[in-house]
């Protein structure tokens, strides 16, 4: 069954440096999406990303963050200068169209400490 | 506004028991409602969904859920637990966000363990 891979599983890194979190979507998947999951907190959504740009973003994705899809397999959220309230889990997510009722599939999530 | 609360952080209960995990949402249309699991290590993988129609919907491994409008509630169950059901779960509406929808509002989630 297809699956969304994400790597690395787990990111250190320490507080100012830029850090890339990468996304393998499900391959004929046409939305994705970037979530977050602080420690002990509820899993919140940052962006969604379609035909090449954002299509929604929250409040929780600033100028800090942005996403990209390089190539036709990856999709990325970059960092560019980390907060030690970035740390959390951060999960990939990708769907075949976008609406509240479609399924959205995860991928396991990189958790990023930042010291 | 637009949330999910899931009352229980934690609950234990012995193999073979039967489970009820709660789910209120805050929502002022139909609501989408998913249940999603996270096994140590994996994603979240989707049990069920509730968009429309009987309001008894079955997922998969065994779970089911009951979307109840009058008391805004989609509780999880089910009738037996098996070891292999200890994770986290995770209730979810599909949201309604700015001018356009897909995104997903979730709860804090309940971590279930399996005693033997």
């Amino acid at each position: 069954e297809p699956e969304v891979t994400q790597t690395p599983s787990h990111q250190v890194t320490q507080m100012g440096q830029e850090v890339i979190l990468r996304c393998v979507p499900i391959s004929n998947h046409l939305y994705f999406y970037w979530y977050r999951q602080i420690l002990g907190q509820k899993v919140e959504f940052l962006v969604s990303f379609y035909n090449n740009e954002i299509s929604e973003k929250s409040e929780i994705f600033d100028d800090q963050f942005s996403v990209e899809r390089p190539d036709g397999s990856n999709f990325t959220l970059k960092i560019r200068s980390t907060k030690l309230e970035d740390s959390a889990m951060y999960f990939c997510a990708s769907s075949f169209n976008i609406g509240r009722q479609e399924t959205q599939y995860f991928g396991p999530g990189t958790r990023l400490l930042v010291l | 506004a637009q949330s999910v609360t899931q009352p229980d952080i934690h609950i234990t209960v012995s193999e073979g028991a039967s489970l009820e995990l709660r789910c209120n949402y805050s929502y002022g249309a139909t609501p989408y409602l998913f249940w999603y699991v996270q096994s140590p290590g994996q994603g979240l993988q989707l049990l069920l969904k509730y968009f429309s129609g009987d309001t008894l919907v079955q997922g998969i491994k065994g779970f089911e859920a009951e979307f109840k409008r009058s008391q805004s509630s989609f509780n999880l169950r089910k009738p037996s637990v098996h070891w292999s059901d200890a994770a986290e779960y995770f209730c979810a509406v599909g949201a309604v966000y700015g001018g356009s929808q897909g995104n997903l509002i979730f709860g804090k989630g309940t971590k279930l363990s399996v005693k033997p």
